[in-house]
């Protein structure tokens, strides 16, 4: 499968503890956007990485977020101690970096917090 | 002003319909603009990028005009596989910047 993956697809975690998502951007993309949907709103940017850099992180929460996208392996979205209001779909997509910004979509990780 | 604003609907319409949804955009800098389709609890799949000269895919017609920062989507021929949220996007600024998504305008084809 080419496309974007990110697992896991469900994660259940009890407040304060921590939540790791994780997404591999399609075959020879580059670019890693994470977005946040929360439940009847729209997708909101959270942040924009490259390999080994945070390109744009304005969307991020100051505290309790963080994201990574290391030189080997996926890029993570990282939350800790979480609260209720954590819960939603979290969705990654990548793009080529060249051309028109065409950004392709994983399946998402819907988090629900306890 | 949101940067993207849509119609949420909902549009019910039976098959084979013709149905158009609008959006506007508040950034004039944004450069790239793009409608993409979300199925309940899936993730969005571009539709359709949007340019300026309007473009065309089999039953769906898209137009952007940027004096008036508005963008359209025409979809001919309802079929009941249409029915899903369609969401209005927009490059922040040129490059590979990150998208600004509408809530959506939500389609229910009925039979």
């Amino acid at each position: 499968n080419a496309g974007v993956m990110q697992n896991p697809r469900h994660l259940v975690r009890r407040r304060g503890q921590e939540a790791r998502l994780r997404c591999s951007p399609m075959k020879g993309h580059s670019h890693v956007y994470w977005y946040r949907q929360l439940p009847e709103e729209g997708l909101k940017f959270m942040v924009y990485l490259q390999k080994e850099n945070i390109i744009d992180e304005s969307g991020m929460p100051k505290e309790r977020f963080s994201a990574e996208f290391p030189k080997e392996g996926p890029s993570i979205l990282r939350i800790q101690q979480v609260v209720r209001g954590d819960s939603a779909a979290y969705f990654c997509a990548s793009s080529l970096g060249q051309g028109p910004n065409i950004q392709y979509f994983g399946a998402g990780t819907r988090l629900s917090v306890l | 002003r949101k940067e993207v604003e849509q119609d949420p609907g909902p549009f019910n319409v039976p098959e084979g319909a013709t149905v158009a949804f609008n959006c506007t955009y508040s950034n004039s800098a944004s450069q790239s603009f793009f409608w993409y389709r979300q199925d309940c609890r899936k993730e969005p799949k571009l539709l359709m990028s949007v340019y300026s000269s309007g473009n065309e895919d089999g039953r769906f017609t898209a137009q952007l005009n940027r004096a008036s920062q508005y963008i359209s989507l025409l979809i001919r021929d309802s079929k009941l596989s249409d029915s899903a949220t369609y969401l209005c996007v927009v490059n922040r600024n040129s490059g590979n910047t990150p998208l600004v998504f509408g809530k959506g305008t939500r389609l229910s084809v009925i039979a």
